[in-house]
């Protein structure tokens, strides 16, 4: 089986702006995680989807979003980008079914967003 | 708040000797504990987990990694370090199954020496 894709790998942006990162998961699996991942504050849940839900949301402002559509693939949406903004931003994907961490998560290789 | 500290951030070992990666845990409840390598430019992948029973887990790639609860730790072994194993090796504990109470450790740096 493929693993999880992410796309872009790269992405350089400014302040202000919004950026979309794509994620495609193993087929199969029907939830998607979002992580963002910096020097600073580490590892931190943004939000899970499960079956075009969102099941689970982290600490993060209204700026970040996201959806799932029908294929299980889903999308993150980070509008009005600030500096701090820049990470590596994980995706993972996971059957989904047991509901929760449990459930071994397969992650993509990340799109590293630079905020400049 | 539950708290996850990984000792050392930097650790280096020479290929063949033993591997050893702490990871202690702030927790009045039986957690879930996970173990997850980071190689660069790559995901994170999970080595192992403890939900419940056996106290000693075997995970992927020859690891291992023994759950304490008298003393709240989950350290993570390796008899042998291979020069593959250079990576992040990041420590995560849960009191519940969901993903949102998940606290990951700042990580520990793993480098094999030839």
């Amino acid at each position: 089986k493929a693993g999880v894709t992410q796309t872009p790998r790269y992405l350089i942006k400014t302040r202000g702006q919004q950026v979309t990162l794509s994620c495609s998961p193993i087929s199969g699996h029907r939830s998607v995680s979002w992580y963002q991942q910096t020097p600073g504050q580490g590892l931190q849940f943004l939000f899970e989807y499960f079956s075009e839900t969102q099941r689970n949301k982290g600490n993060f402002p209204g700026r970040f979003s996201g959806r799932q559509f029908s294929n299980s693939r889903s999308e993150m949406n980070v509008s009005t980008l600030e500096l701090g903004d820049s990470a590596l931003y994980l995706c993972a994907s996971s059957p989904g079914l047991a509901g929760g961490s449990t459930d071994t998560q397969y992650f993509g290789p990340g799109t590293r967003l630079t905020v400049l | 708040a539950q708290s996850v500290t990984q000792l050392g951030s930097h650790v280096s070992v020479s290929e063949g000797a033993l591997v050893l990666l702490r990871c202690n845990y702030s927790s009045s409840v039986p957690p879930y504990l996970f173990w997850y390598v980071q190689y660069p430019n790559q995901g994170l992948q999970l080595l192992l987990k403890y939900t419940t029973g056996a106290t000693l887990v075997k995970g992927i790639n020859g690891f291992e990694a023994e759950f304490k609860k008298s003393e709240t730790s989950f350290h993570l072994t390796k008899p042998s370090a291979h020069m593959s194993d250079a990576a992040e090796y990041f420590c995560a504990v849960s009191r519940e199954t969901s993903y949102d109470k998940v606290i990951f450790g700042p990580g520990t740096s793993l480098s094999v020496i030839p």
